[in-house]
């Protein structure tokens, strides 16, 4: 089965911090890989996801992950947060073939303007 | 176009009772998933349909159940609620049900039970 590990629960940082979420999957074949982000009163939005080719992905708001598939990781990377990134991120897996997303128990970030 | 409509957004319910929750995908799509979010445990996976047919189950007691009808609107229904039933509940669209195509969530019913 496919599980998610998010770590830091609660992260908390000021304008133009950097931001970087860990997140690390454990499944056994070829996977598709996810970032997700609920603003507060607001449903999921997909940020970026990677199934194949080039490990480093851009996604929008400026986020970027890199999937590194000898750690089983795909981490979520932020250069310079704003106010308006404050959110709970997920990070999800897909096993190729699979209908069913698992999911990280995300992380709540705060920014402090 | 519409996005993901679930209703209703918040729901009250006494133990005991049950209680069903409806989702209207965009158009289009033929996959329904639903999922449970609680802040202890995350989102956690209920079921999935596609034209009408449960293709995967997680691991939920019997008390949850769930169809698809023809115009792929789905509905989830709890029976016997308990309190640990109280979570945000959301569904998710999308054409194929496999995730190789970008889902959409809807902003979920808010279940209380008290």
């Amino acid at each position: 089965a496919q599980s998610v590990s998010q770590h830091n629960h609660h992260v908390i940082l000021s304008e133009a911090a950097s931001l970087e979420l860990g997140c690390n999957y454990s499944y056994g074949g070829t996977v598709n890989l996810f970032w997700y982000v609920q603003y507060p009163g607001q449903h999921l939005q997909l940020l970026l996801k990677y199934f194949s080719g080039d490990p480093l992905v851009k996604g929008i708001k400026g986020f970027e992950a890199e999937f590194i598939k000898s750690k089983f990781s795909f981490n979520l990377r932020k250069p310079s947060v704003q106010w308006s990134d404050t959110a709970e991120y997920f990070c999800a897996v897909n096993g190729a073939g699979n209908n069913r997303l698992a999911f990280g128990k995300g992380n709540q970030v705060v920014v402090i303007p | 176009k519409a996005g993901v409509t679930q209703t209703p957004r918040y729901l009250i319910k006494t133990r005991g009772q049950q209680v069903t929750l409806s989702c209207s995908p965009i158009s289009g799509h033929r996959s329904v998933s639903w999922y449970q979010q609680t802040p202890g445990q995350g989102l956690q996976f209920l079921f999935e349909y596609f034209s009408e047919t449960q293709r995967n189950k997680g691991n939920f007691p019997g008390r949850f159940s769930g169809r698809q009808f023809s115009n792929s609107r789905s509905e989830m229904n709890v029976s016997t609620l308990e309190l640990g039933d109280s979570a945000l509940y959301l569904c998710a669209s999308s054409l194929r049900g496999d995730w190789s195509t970008e889902a959409f969530f809807g902003q979920g019913t808010r279940l209380t039970v008290v």
